[in-house]
């Protein structure tokens, strides 16, 4: 099983519409949790971090914890073209909130 | 701030010949981290090092790979001798250290990338 785990996609939604995107992670010791966008031949650059239960909402992302279930998602509201993009989630192992593991990454269109 | 630069963008070399990766992270990070990225693997830590001392290399692939930090502006990866299953996408990050406020210092921050080619 891996450490963190994402549906690859791809995930197509229509302009306008709320795209979901979920991953699971392994390590019930968790505590940092981040979303990275990345654009195709570009690096990833973070979009939202998460630390405690809840909901955290940063303009049309929203990012949701669950560490119960251990799950966390990203809801991205009124998706528009310029979000399509791969969705990486980033997880911090148990005891070193430096290192980190990534998903493999959800593809995410988003038709005109 | 200029962010995490890398070079080169791209190299293109034949197997047998040694690579070298550069990198120079954030001004004031105390993390360096080293990854790669293929389709087949995702993106995967190589290694990283705090105040210039590596402090976790289990993710490099074998001996052929080494990395250094001889100062805090300044990391080099070098693969000797290279082969084609080399080749990737290399980032360099670094990060700050998490503070004992318990801020959200500990985000990496990424370079452009080395795409490495070896034929």
């Amino acid at each position: 099983q891996k450490e963190v785990e994402q549906n690859s996609g791809p995930l197509s939604v229509p302009e306008g519409a709320i795209a979901s995107l979920n991953c699971t992670y392994s390590d019930r010791g968790s505590q940092s949790f981040f979303w990275y966008r990345q654009y195709s031949g570009k690096s990833p650059e973070l979009i939202m971090s998460i630390y405690s239960n809840g909901d955290k909402e940063d303009g049309r992302f929203t990012a949701q914890l669950n560490k119960a279930s251990q799950y966390v998602s990203l809801l991205i509201r009124d998706s528009q073209p310029s979000d399509s993009a791969t969705y990486l989630c980033a997880v911090n192992m148990e005891g070193n909130f430096n290192k980190f593991y990534f998903g493999s990454g959800t593809k995410l269109n988003v038709k005109p | 701030d200029a962010g995490v630069i890398q070079s080169p963008r791209h190299e293109v070399t034949e197997m047998g010949q040694e690579v070298t990766l550069r990198c120079k992270p954030i001004s004031g990070h105390d993390y360096l981290f080293w990854y790669r990225q293929t389709m087949m693997r995702g993106l995967e830590l190589l290694i990283y090092f705090n105040n210039n001392v590596p402090i976790d290399d289990s993710g490099m692939p074998e001996d052929r790979f080494s990395a250094k930090m001889p100062n805090a502006s300044f990391s080099t990866l070098k693969i000797q001798p290279s082969e084609p299953r080399d080749s990737a996408v290399y980032f360099c990050a670094s990060s700050q250290d998490r503070g004992l406020s318990g801020t959200s210092t500990d985000t990496q921050y990424f370079g452009p990338g080395t795409r490495l080619t070896v034929l």
